[in-house]
């Protein structure tokens, strides 16, 4: 099956900070990747739509200048949390669907922000 | 009103029983759905997914789908402690918009 990775799987960071977190399909290419958020036992709260060559498509409610999305290629998507505050602390999930598919969606393996 | 809604739970069922999970979704425009399995800190992996009216079998796992009642079900034979995660629920149009619902933690006790 498709591949979807995610780094760091773990971070930690002072709040004020800036941190950014990549999603890679290893396997196939993907035109839209999808960023989520995922609060502890809550479900996938869906906070953008990342496109290759062109900008992000946000849901409403989620700051784009904070949560500043670049899809520079056909297999990686960045999300960078700027000046993080321990609020935005989560379970950040990146997920694309392989182009031509029948819409299964992967996921990457979860990036954990613990804001201090 | 959210777009997939589910049963939170905790459900809780014995080894060997029959698991019954349950979505509604109020989007028409939903063609696909999708149950996902999610365990304690991982990222969500694909169960099965399901297009037409009826009943998707696939192992242990059995999806149904009913567009006219706007239903998806997911069930689950000869549950095993291993099965014990939360269960996603998902609908996608034709834009590969894809929403989540809340999702229903399980627990199969040995």
């Amino acid at each position: 099956g498709a591949v979807v990775s995610q780094h760091p799987s773990r971070v930690i960071c002072k709040s004020g900070t800036s941190v950014k977190i990549e999603c890679r399909s290893l396997d196939f290419q993907a035109t839209t990747m999808f960023w989520y958020r995922q609060f502890p036992k809550q479900s996938l709260m869906l906070m953008a739509t990342s496109n290759e060559g062109s900008k992000a498509t946000y849901e409403q409610g989620v700051e784009k200048d904070k949560f500043l999305i670049n899809h520079a290629s056909l297999t990686l998507s960045t999300l960078t949390v700027t000046s993080a505050h321990p609020e935005d602390s989560s379970f950040y999930i990146c997920s694309a669907f392989k182009d031509g598919n029948t819409g299964e969606l992967f996921f990457g393996e979860g990036s954990r922000l613990t804001v201090l | 009103q959210k777009e997939v809604e589910q049963n939170s739970g905790p459900l809780s069922v014995p080894e060997g029983a029959i698991a019954s999970l349950n979505c509604t979704y109020s989007d028409r425009g939903s063609q696909s759905f999708f149950w996902y399995r999610q365990y304690s800190g991982k990222s969500p992996e694909l169960i099965m997914f399901i297009y037409s009216n009826g009943d998707k079998e696939d192992g242990r796992f059995t999806a149904q789908l009913n567009k006219a009642s706007q239903y998806v079900s997911l069930l689950i034979r000869d549950s095993q402690p291993s099965d014990s995660a939360t269960y996603l629920c998902a609908g996608s149009n034709n834009n590969n918009d894809m929403r989540f619902g809340a999702g229903t933690r399980l627990t199969v006790k040995p």
